[in-house]
């Protein structure tokens, strides 16, 4: 069975750090296109990060670009997101997703069950 | 980036009505569109992919279509189940950017 798992969250101060992981088990993770998403609550979903398999490509959103940076250990089964510079605009439930190819289209067929990051001074 | 721009942001049904729920793209992402219903304290759940095909185990009064700029994804005869915020998203060109979402409430 697929299972994302993050962890990492919590309170963070503004202009600190934080480094969320999630464990990935169930499916050869080393294959997988894999992402990082954020919700603030209560409000709509949004993309921030992707990393290919080898971690040859990644992409970020405009709005954690620069400040935060996606990695992963394929011989740990794990994903991660480095977040540097957090503001209070970063308060979210954080997700990691896998990436399928379906239809000759790729999309986010499993979910981690988030975790909470909080920047507050 | 595209942006994507989901309508009603909000909509009152009963149960076994159909609902419609509209995405549009400012730009084409040809059948590169995914929805994802969301419950309250929950992950995302996968709906549809690839505009129009049906996730496994996903019921099928759930159905999508559509594609270039203009999408749909529509649930006929309502559920109790059903009730929650659906997101549509696409994944052509980064930023895969998500539309601000639908709560489907019940009348």
């Amino acid at each position: 069975e697929v299972e994302l798992v993050e962890s990492g969250g919590g309170l963070g101060q503004p202009g600190g750090s934080l480094r969320l992981s999630c464990a990935a088990s169930g499916f050869l993770f080393s294959t997988y296109n894999m992402n990082w998403m954020r919700q603030v609550p209560g409000k709509g979903l949004e993309w921030l990060s992707y990393i290919s398999p080898a971690s040859d490509t990644v992409h970020y959103a405009d709005s954690v670009k620069g400040r935060f940076t996606i990695s992963r250990d394929n011989a740990k089964n794990s994903l991660y997101l480095q977040m540097n510079s957090l503001r209070d605009e970063d308060t979210a439930i954080y997700y990691c997703t896998r990436d399928v190819r379906g239809s000759g289209t790729y999309f986010s067929d499993y979910w981690g069950q988030g975790t909470l990051v909080t920047v507050s001074s | 980036d595209i942006q994507m721009t989901q309508s009603p942001s909000s909509v009152s049904a009963s149960v076994g009505d159909r609902v419609t729920i509209t995405c549009r793209a400012t730009q084409h992402v040809h059948i590169w569109l995914a929805w994802y219903q969301q419950k309250p304290g929950k992950a995302p759940n996968l709906l549809i992919y690839a505009a129009s095909s049906l996730q496994s185990g996903v019921p099928s009064r759930f159905s999508g279509s559509g594609g270039g700029t203009d999408f749909t994804l529509t649930i006929s005869n309502l559920q109790p189940d059903d009730f929650a915020s659906y997101y549509c998203q696409q994944t052509y060109i980064f930023p895969h950017t998500f539309g601000g979402g639908t709560k489907v409430e019940i009348k």
